[in-house]
């Protein structure tokens, strides 16, 4: 089946700095790609959705200026964390679906990213 | 967008058949339901997807009666490494023209006994 790969699987960082996830597909073309962040023993909340060569739309409270994404290419989006603070701390997932000829419905995710800022 | 309701949490033991329903009554014409399930930090995995009646797999059934007002997620002699959250999610295909949002709930948390 299709993959989607995550990276880092986890990072730790000092406040202040800035954190790129990245997250490719592996076998397919994904022209969405969704970033979702989930805290511990919630659900997964969407972000935003990012759309190949444009920009991405981001859901009502996610600051897109924080939360920088990046989708340059048809296998490749990252979500960079801005001047990253201790309530940014997080599981952050992303996941690709609706690809070309042969795709079922489903959404395929990433391992996840664990950040964690000191 | 329809909204689902599940049972927060579940409990089974080993070799036992397990059901787990999800109401989504507000369900339009071009949505689809699909299960996933997660473990703890990994990222959601694709079950079983239908539109409706009765759909089969290797690892699930997923039932939705004509109204699919619900479906039920149906585990065949589940085993400790079932032990998971599993999301019932409705919308439309991503590929189908439609902006892709669903809402995801806390899910069903199923905690397998031996």
């Amino acid at each position: 089946g299709a993959v989607v790969s995550q990276h880092p699987s986890w990072v730790i960082c000092k406040s202040g700095t800035s954190v790129k996830i990245e997250c490719r597909s592996l076998d397919f073309q994904a022209t969405t790609m969704f970033w979702y962040r989930q805290f511990p023993k919630q659900s997964l909340m969407l972000m935003a959705t990012s759309n190949e060569g444009s920009k991405a739309t981001y859901e009502q409270g996610v600051e897109k200026d924080k939360f920088l994404i990046n989708h340059a290419s048809l296998t490749l989006s990252t979500l960079t964390v801005t001047s990253a603070h201790p309530e940014d701390s997080s599981f952050y997932i992303c996941s690709a679906g609706g690809g070309g000829q042969g795709m079922t419905g489903e959404l395929f995710f990433g391992e996840g990213s664990r950040l964690t800022v000191l | 967008l329809a909204k689902t309701t599940q049972p927060i949490s579940m409990d089974s033991y080993e070799g036992q058949e397990v059901n787990i329903t999800c109401s989504h009554n507000n369900i339009a014409t071009n949505d689809y339901i699909t299960w996933y399930q997660q473990f703890p930090s990994q990222g959601p995995r694709f079950i079983i997807q239908g539109y409706k009646t009765k759909v089969t797999n290797e690892v699930a059934s997923l039932f939705i009666p004509a109204d699919r007002k619900s479906s039920t997620l149906s585990l065949p002699r589940v085993s400790l490494s079932d032990t998971a959250v599993y999301y019932c999610l409705v919308g439309p295909l991503p590929n189908a023209g439609n902006n892709r949002k669903l809402i995801w709930g806390l899910g069903t948390s199923l905690a397998v006994n031996p």
